[in-house]
C-alpha cells in the first residue's frame, strides 16, 4: 500500500530556533495536510494544501509556521521560532478528494521537543 | 466549537469480548472515518463511512451512522490482545473542502 512518509521521526530543538519538518505525501494525491498531537491530548488540524497555496488554516497556525510544496513531491512545515508548547507530535496526511470525501493517509509522524 | 466527543474516554475488555466506541459531532458532514492510533505512532486509517450510508462492515469492523443525532458508533467483534489502541473518529465538516476534525478518541485496552 502506498505511504505517506516524514523526516525526521524525533527533532530536538532549543527554543527560538527554527525547524523544518519534511513529509512525502502519495505522488498522485491532490490534499495535504498537517496535524499536531500534543501529548495525551487529541489530534488538532493545522493547515491544508491544494493546488499550490494554503486553502485552509486553525487558528493555531499563526505567523510562526508555514507550509512549502518545494519541488512537487515534498511538503515541508516550517515553525520559525520554535516555543516550548510547540513540543507535539506533528502528522502530515494526504488525501485524493478533501473534505473527508476520502480516506486521509496518515505519516508515521514527527515528534517535536522543544528544550 | 466543530469538535465532537468520543465515549468512552477508556474501554478495557478481555479478549474475545466485544468493544464499542461511539462518536458524536456537531456539524454537518460530508463522511466520517474511523482512525486507529497505537502508542506514540502515527494514524492508521479503518474506515470510512459516507453521509448518505448508515452501517458498513470491514472484518471485525462494524461502524454505523446516524445523521439525525449526529453520532457514529465502532464496533470491533472477538477483540484481541493486538487491537489495544486508541481510536478516533473523524470527519470533514460540510462546506469545507479542506479538512478533517477529529473527536477526543477512546483508548481501547483488550486483556488477554
Amino acid at each position: 500500500e502506498p505511504e505517506v512518509t516524514q523526516t525526521p521521526s524525533h527533532q530536538v530543538t532549543q527554543m527560538g530556533q527554527e525547524v523544518i519538518l519534511r513529509c512525502v505525501p502519495i505522488s498522485n494525491h491532490l490534499y495535504f495536510y498537517w496535524y499536531r498531537q500534543i501529548l495525551g491530548q487529541k489530534v488538532e488540524f493545522l493547515v491544508s494544501f491544494y493546488n499550490n497555496e494554503i486553502s485552509e488554516k486553525s487558528e493555531i497556525f499563526d505567523d510562526q509556521f508555514s507550509v512549502e510544496r518545494p519541488d512537487g513531491s515534498n511538503f515541508t512545515l516550517k515553525i520559525r521560532s520554535t516555543k516550548l508548547e510547540d513540543s507535539a507530535m506533528y502528522f502530515c496526511a494526504s488525501s485524493d478528494a478533501g473534505g473527508g470525501r476520502s480516506l486521509a493517509f496518515f505519516g508515521q509522524g514527527t515528534r517535536l521537543t522543544v528544550v | 466549537s466543530q469538535q465532537g466527543e468520543e465515549d468512552p474516554q477508556a474501554l478495557s475488555i478481555q479478549e474475545g469480548e466485544n468493544a464499542t466506541m461511539n462518536c458524536s459531532y456537531k456539524t454537518s458532514i460530508n463522511n466520517l472515518q474511523w482512525y486507529r492510533q497505537n502508542s506514540g505512532r502515527g494514524l492508521v486509517h479503518l474506515i470510512l463511512i459516507r453521509s448518505n450510508e448508515r452501517e458498513k462492515h470491514s472484518g471485525r469492523l462494524r461502524v454505523t451512522l446516524d445523521t439525525s443525532k449526529k453520532s457514529s458508533s465502532l464496533l470491533i467483534t472477538a477483540s484481541r490482545a493486538a487491537d489495544t489502541a486508541s481510536y478516533f473518529c473523524a470527519w470533514g465538516p460540510s462546506g469545507s473542502a479542506r479538512q478533517l476534525t477529529f473527536g477526543s478518541g477512546t483508548q481501547l485496552t483488550v486483556l488477554p
